[in-house]
């Protein structure tokens, strides 16, 4: 069963607009990342919070992580063409064995 | 910077076939993993190894096996494959935690399409 659930399935908006997606999981975690992939190609790592962490920024990216909700969201501000992708956040949980595993993916397209 | 590489971008099989998938990683990390993408049900881990000659079962290995001799190399093998083998595959990396906190680093991916 999936562990991360990402809503919406797609997102379309302006070039400029802000984008926010979000990603539910199930169970006890360690931390929390999120990744891009472009598409036909593999996934590139984004940020990461950790579960005793609530909110973290870099550059035009912002997560927040709710532990007690089993939920995080991933906000690109300013968005631009470049950001059309597909996003996925992944878990891992205590004990896992270095595992993650991924929701099913919010695919984003920026309008020029 | 962390490069995967993965032997094909595209490949084409016949049902039957036996297939290899080849992953190389040039970061000398200890553990590797093989997912199949497919629409609608995201990454789903195939096997995955933490070492050397080392390897655990994910969550979807039927009709799968895979082979680690050396550290960089992690090869997925499909012994016969069938049509609802064709996906997208994609190997990755990483090392071992708390170094990076489980930050995976993703191939470019195979599309193997079994005809």
């Amino acid at each position: 069963s999936q562990q991360g659930e990402e809503d919406p399935q797609a997102l379309s908006i302006q070039e400029g607009e802000n984008a926010t997606m979000n990603c539910s999981y199930k169970t006890s975690i360690n931390n929390l990342q999120w990744y891009r992939q472009n598409s036909g190609r593999g996934l590139v790592h984004l940020i990461l919070i950790r579960s005793n962490e609530r909110e973290k920024h870099s550059g035009r990216l912002r997560v927040t992580l709710d532990t007690s909700k089993k939920s995080s969201s991933l906000l690109i501000t300013a968005s631009r063409a470049a950001d059309t992708a597909s996003y996925f956040c992944a878990t891992d949980v205590p004990f896992g064995n270095e595992k993650l595993t991924f929701g099913t993916g919010t695919r984003l397209t920026i309008i020029p | 910077d962390v490069k995967v590489t993965q032997s094909s971008r595209y490949l084409v099989k016949r049902t039957g076939e036996k297939v290899f998938l080849e992953c190389v990683q040039d970061m000398d990390h200890e553990n590797m993993f093989w997912y199949r993408q497919d629409p609608g049900l995201g990454l789903r881990l195939i096997y995955f190894s933490y070492d050397v000659k080392m390897k655990e079962k994910g969550d979807i290995p039927e009709g799968y096996s895979v082979s680690r001799e050396k550290k960089e190399r992690f090869s997925l093998i499909l012994e016969s494959a069938s049509t609802n083998q064709t996906s997208m595959y994609l190997c990755a990396s990483s090392p071992p935690t708390p170094v990076n906190y489980n930050e995976q680093f993703f191939g470019p991916g195979t599309r193997l399409t079994v005809l």
